[in-house]
C-alpha cells in the first residue's frame, strides 16, 4: 500500500526554527509537494521538490532525500501566523496525488 | 475574485438525500478534481477530470458521480447522502502547461457537508 507519514502535532516558539519531517513508501516517485492550510481553510502550495537536495524560498525551505523516502520542510524566524497544518503529499506512478494526514503546528509566544 | 470558487460553503441535509456541490474556476486551467478531507486522515481524491470530455474516478468514488459542464465548472454529486460522507469537500484546478511538470494543485475554500 501507499503511505504518507507525518507528526500529528508539533509545539514551537515564536522567532524559533521548525522541522516538520514527512516520510513516504509510495508505487512510483514523481514529486513531492509541501501545502499550508489554516484551519477551515483551503490547502496552500508550499513547495515541491522533485530532486534531491534543498529548495529555498524566503523562510520556507524544503528538502528531499528519494534514496531514503524522506523529505523536511523547514520554517524559519516563526510568527504566530505560521500556526497551521502542513500537508505533505508525493505524487506516484499515476500521477496522483497521495496525501499525509498533515502536521499541526502550533505556535506559542 | 477568488480563482476557484465553491457553492454552496455549508450544507445540513439528511440520509437518502441528493446533493449537488458546485466547483467553478476563473483560472482557465483544464484539470479539475474532487476531494474529501476527514478529520486524522489526508485528502482522498473522489473524481478527476483533465478535459471536458474526461472523467476519471480516484480512490474513493463510490457513492459519488461528477459532471464536467464546461472547462470551468465541475459538479459533484451524492446520489443517496448517508452519514459517513460527512466531510470537508475540496474542488482544486491545475494546469501543467502554466507550471510545466509540477502541475501545481489550486484549492477552492471547500464545502462543509453534515449528512444527518
Amino acid at each position: 500500500g501507499q503511505n504518507i507519514d507525518q507528526p500529528t502535532e508539533m509545539t514551537a516558539t515564536e522567532g524559533a526554527i521548525v522541522q516538520i519531517n514527512c516520510t513516504y513508501q509510495t508505487s512510483g516517485f514523481n514529486g513531492l509537494f509541501w501545502y499550508q492550510q489554516h484551519a477551515g481553510e483551503a490547502p496552500t502550495f508550499l513547495s515541491y521538490n522533485v530532486l534531491d537536495g534543498l529548495e529555498e524560498k524566503g523562510r520556507f525551505s524544503s528538502f528531499l532525500s528519494r534514496s531514503k523516502g524522506y523529505s523536511y520542510l523547514l520554517l524559519k524566524e516563526l510568527q504566530m501566523k505560521d500556526s497551521a497544518s502542513y500537508l505533505c503529499a508525493v505524487r506516484d506512478s499515476n500521477y496522483q496525488l497521495i496525501w499525509g494526514a498533515g502536521t499541526k503546528l502550533i505556535i506559542k509566544p | 475574485d477568488a480563482d476557484v470558487t465553491q457553492t454552496p460553503r455549508n450544507r445540513i441535509t439528511k440520509t437518502g438525500k441528493r446533493i449537488m456541490l458546485e466547483c467553478s474556476q476563473t483560472k482557465g486551467h483544464d484539470r479539475m478534481y474532487w476531494y474529501r478531507q476527514d478529520p486524522g486522515l489526508g485528502l482522498r481524491l473522489i473524481y478527476y477530470s483533465f478535459d471536458v470530455k474526461d472523467i476519471n474516478k480516484g480512490e474513493i468514488s463510490d457513492g459519488y458521480s461528477v459532471s464536467r459542464q464546461a472547462q470551468a465548472k465541475f459538479s459533484l454529486s451524492l446520489e443517496s447522502a448517508i452519514p459517513n460522507q460527512t466531510a470537508l469537500y475540496f474542488c482544486a484546478t491545475s494546469d501543467p502547461g502554466t507550471s510545466g511538470d509540477v502541475d501545481t494543485q489550486y484549492f477552492g475554500p471547500g464545502t462543509r457537508l453534515t449528512v444527518l
